[in-house]
């Protein structure tokens, strides 16, 4: 199974700024996934992430708010830019391992006050 | 595009009983299925999947679920809960293109609340 650690596990953050999540995994994968989990919801793919190449957004996603970073195949980084209460959330890296097992880390718990 | 509906978004049972959570799913493609336990403060662990092949699928901690695609579902089931299965229970689906299954569709999510 992969590991997966992500920094900061938690934050509190004034709104207008932006913050940068890191994921790092303890093997080498192609593809990394970024999930948004707001309060008392679901969770929904914010984007894919491929070494080398401009992360993919999901529809209601832009780059501008969440640019995304993959320097090489186990660490990826996502910003939440210019916060707002609404971005409060759950922040989940996830990978692709073996025979299809996606894998998630434990998240990183967003307020913005 | 898919769905998925959990039907349930609390399930309070005693420990020892049988429980079912329930999710359906609609798509216009075959899909990969998937039920993940977060439990309080964590983040996800994948509990079983649905691939291909034999429809009754086992998963860790004594779980498993049936893939019905006739009805489309794949609830989950566990013939006798501990408190330790306190949780809350996602189930998502990703379309069978041949890909990566990192596309994940989810539900809103199931509490069970296991009680003494």
């Amino acid at each position: 199974s992969a590991v997966i650690s992500q920094k900061p596990s938690r934050d509190i953050c004034q709104r207008g700024t932006s913050l940068t999540i890191q994921c790092q995994v303890d093997s080498q994968v192609t593809m990394m996934f970024w999930y948004r989990q707001q309060p008392g919801q679901s969770l929904t793919l914010i984007a894919t992430a491929n070494q080398g190449s401009e992360a993919t957004y999901e529809s209601g996603f832009v780059i501008d708010k969440f640019p995304i970073s993959r320097p090489n195949l186990t660490f990826s980084t996502l910003t939440v830019s210019n916060m707002s209460p609404e971005d409060s959330s759950i922040y989940l890296c996830s990978v692709e391992g073996r025979w299809n097992t996606i894998y998630f880390g434990e998240g990183s718990w967003l307020t913005v006050v | 595009a898919q769905s998925v509906t959990q039907l349930d978004s609390q399930v309070p049972v005693f420990e020892e009983a049988p429980v079912e959570l329930r999710c359906n799913y609609s798509s216009s493609v075959s899909v990969y299925l998937f039920w993940y336990v977060q439990y309080p403060n964590q983040g996800l662990q994948l509990l079983l999947k649905y691939l291909s092949g034999s429809t009754l699928v086992k998963g860790i901690n004594g779980f498993e679920a049936e893939f019905n695609k006739s009805q489309t579902s794949f609830h989950l089931r566990k013939p006798s809960v501990h408190i330790s299965d306190t949780a809350e229970y996602f189930c998502a689906v990703s379309p069978n293109y041949g890909g990566s299954q990192g596309n994940l569709i989810f539900g809103k999510g199931t509490k069970l609340s296991v009680k003494p």
